[in-house]
């Protein structure tokens, strides 16, 4: 049972656009939402992370917004451009976990010239 | 820059077989991790690693065990292969950072596996 859900599963936008990938989770144990991005034939790689204590972080053209009451975190990527087209996944840890990741299912962004 | 580096990009293994996935990493981490990668599955924690000959099940470790006898280097066994093992497999590692989340997870580019 994965305890991160993820969505949508995938989703294409033209160049310029914004992409936005929601993730909800249940266990109030996790205090560390990181967003790793996957190539084709790569491993992932961490993009930006957030903690509970605040709402939003905010790196170059990619946001993570935090909702703890909601237990619901997204990532935005604004004006995407084809080189975003990716695999995205959202993950949870726990304080004192050894940072072992619960991953949510992954979304493939497709981003149109 | 880390480096994990995975042996084998694709492996084709039979039913039945015993399977070796090899995993070097050249950072001095004490943490590793594997994970299994499956479609609208995301990745799944199969073993951890904290440190040098300790392991941790993950939340699938049924039909796996692990090696950790170096510090640089985290093996992956299928005892017996199944086809429902065939998979892309993931390793990673880790600065400790005395247990908490925050160091990022470093991955290998993944090995391939196909039980026929």
């Amino acid at each position: 049972q994965q305890q991160v859900k993820q969505s949508p599963q995938s989703l294409i936008v033209q160049k310029g656009g914004i992409s936005i990938i929601n993730c909800a989770y249940e266990n109030t144990a996790f205090d560390y939402f990181p967003w790793y991005q996957q190539f084709p034939g790569k491993g992932p790689a961490l993009l930006i992370a957030i903690r509970p204590d605040v709402s939003e972080k905010k790196e170059g053209r990619f946001t993570i917004s935090f909702n703890k009451s909601a237990k619901q975190f997204s990532l935005h990527i604004m004006d995407s451009q084809p080189g975003d087209s990716a695999t995205y996944f959202c993950a949870a840890s726990m304080r004192g976990g050894w940072g072992k990741l619960q991953f949510g299912a992954g979304t493939q962004v497709v981003v149109t010239p | 820059d880390v480096k994990v580096t995975q042996s084998s990009r694709y492996l084709v293994k039979r039913t039945g077989e015993k399977v070796f996935l090899e995993c070097v990493q050249d950072m001095d981490h004490e943490n590793m991790f594997w994970y299994r990668q499956d479609p609208g599955l995301g990745l799944r924690l199969i073993y951890f690693s904290y440190d040098v000959k300790m392991k941790e099940k993950g939340d699938i470790p049924e039909g796996y065990s692990v090696s950790r006898e170096k510090k640089e280097r985290f093996s992956l066994i299928l005892e017996s292969a199944s086809t429902n093992q065939t998979s892309m497999y993931l390793c990673a590692s880790r600065v400790s950072r005395d247990r908490g989340p925050d160091s990022p997870l470093h991955f290998g580019n993944g090995t391939r596996l196909t039980v026929t």
